[in-house]
């Protein structure tokens, strides 16, 4: 399969654990992007990566939030002290050129 | 202004007929305009794209309409068969951006 992995696919935490994501994306794509999506909602943009350089991060992306894409390959999305609000399905894309996002499975993450 | 509004937010078609959703924005400088769609449980898959210098794009049974000076484009299904019963999102972009904006969904059923 040569699409865009991620692991895992459901994590479920108590509120104010750490969790950490993991995304692999297309091989030859050098722009990696996560998203957030909550249940009967479009997905919403968190941080977008060029190669290993995070360029771009969302308001959304409080400072519990952090992202790296170490050596421009796979990405980690580390959330530190989990809220209940943090429940969501989380999105990591990747793609050569704007626009054309592709997506994987996502991981849902349940704070309880 | 980073918005993109999505209608209808549910919509149940006959197999064999035509669905159409509908999609309006506010921001003039996007200039890609992609449309994903989402099985449960899976990442959106981006299905049929349109740049704002066509006024219509056809792949297969899926066709975008744009209609610039509305600030407005639509998807249509046509002969839709329960196999497209899924959410499917809007979106808008533009150079530079680095990211999507999407629409808030549209949950379609194809009965049998």
């Amino acid at each position: 399969d040569t699409g865009v992995s991620q692991d895992p696919r459901h994590k479920i935490t108590k509120r104010g654990q750490n969790v950490t994501f993991r995304c692999d994306p297309i091989s030859e794509h050098n722009r990696l992007y996560w998203y957030r999506q909550t249940l009967g909602q479009g997905p919403e943009f968190l941080t977008y990566f060029q190669n290993e350089a995070q360029l771009e991060k969302s308001r959304l992306l409080s400072d519990r939030f952090s992202a790296e894409r170490p050596k421009g390959s796979f990405s980690t999305l580390e959330i530190q002290r989990t809220e209940q609000g943090d429940s969501a399905m989380y999105l990591c894309a990747s793609s050569l050129e704007y626009g054309q996002e592709y997506f994987g499975p996502g991981t849902r993450l349940t704070v309880t | 202004q980073q918005q993109v509004k999505q209608s209808p937010q549910s919509l149940i078609v006959q197999k064999g007929g035509i669905s159409i959703i509908n999609c309006a924005y506010e921001n003039t400088a996007f200039d890609y305009f992609p449309w994903y769609q989402q099985f449960p449980g899976k990442g959106p898959a981006l299905l049929i794209a349109i740049r704002p210098d066509v006024s219509e794009k056809k792949e297969g049974r899926f066709t975008i309409s744009f209609n610039k000076s509305a600030k407005q484009f639509s998807l249509h299904i046509m002969d839709s068969q329960p196999g497209d019963s899924a959410t499917y999102f809007c979106a808008a972009t533009l150079q530079g951006a680095q990211k999507l904006v999407f629409g808030q969904g549209t949950r379609l059923t194809i009965n049998p």
